[in-house]
């Protein structure tokens, strides 16, 4: 998977309670992006980085929350989990805006 | 109508056939064109990227671009059951740093 990790590899957790879900790299790409991705809908833009401490609503981002501190680490934060935030979330990478490379993905479901 | 439009398939094709898989995209100034392969719980797969109008070949694959018709394909020729996946188109606007994903077309090869 290109030098990308994603923790947790899956997790379930209560509506209302804060999630976060980590991207690590080891490529030194510049771009990050974490998408979710649900049945009839594809891959869905959440946030994206374009360097450190630079990010940018993607266009499913109601809910989510995201802070890149180090070219290695996107963090992906669900404020207060909702049902419909249950989905697969895929973390990825990219050395210019271009070729995308993913991420192992994190399955989170909210009950 | 959306940006990026596959036909969901599934896709049936006897191993040892040619599958074709097609994809049709909506703006006109895309410049970046990609296919994704991704198995059952698992992630997306980089397999061809293409740029430019034509063929482009790597093995058993050969990408098809017309920025005319605003279309792109993937052939794979010799179908092998380990071919079995959901294929995704992408498509990307230089300097807009994000792709923009098909649903996916599942290709069945039989045996």
């Amino acid at each position: 998977d290109a030098g990308i990790t994603q923790s947790p590899r899956h997790k379930v957790t209560e509506t209302g309670t804060p999630v976060t879900l980590r991207c690590h790299q080891t490529e030194n790409h510049r771009y990050m992006y974490w998408y979710r991705q649900d049945p009839g809908h594809g891959l869905r833009l959440i946030h994206y980085s374009y360097g450190v401490k630079d990010t940018d609503k993607g266009e499913v981002s109601d809910g989510y929350s995201v802070s890149r501190s180090k070219t290695e680490d996107f963090l992906l934060t669900l404020e207060s989990a909702t049902s419909s935030q249950t989905s697969v979330y895929f973390c990825a990478i990219s050395e210019t805006d271009d070729t995308q490379y993913f991420g192992p993905g994190t399955r989170l479901t909210v009950l | 109508q959306k940006e990026v439009e596959q036909n969901s398939g599934p896709l049936s094709v006897p191993e040892g056939a040619i599958a074709s898989l097609n994809c049709t995209y909506s703006d006109r100034g895309s410049q970046s064109f990609f296919w994704y392969r991704q198995y059952s719980g698992k992630s997306p797969e980089l397999i061809m990227s293409i740029y430019s109008n034509g063929d482009k070949e790597d093995g058993r694959f050969t990408a098809q671009l017309n920025k005319a018709s605003q279309y792109v394909s993937l052939l794979i020729r010799d179908s092998q059951p380990s071919d079995s996946a959901t294929y995704l188109c992408a498509v990307n606007k230089k300097g807009y740093q994000k792709v923009t994903f098909g649903t996916g077309t599942k290709l069945q090869v039989i045996p």
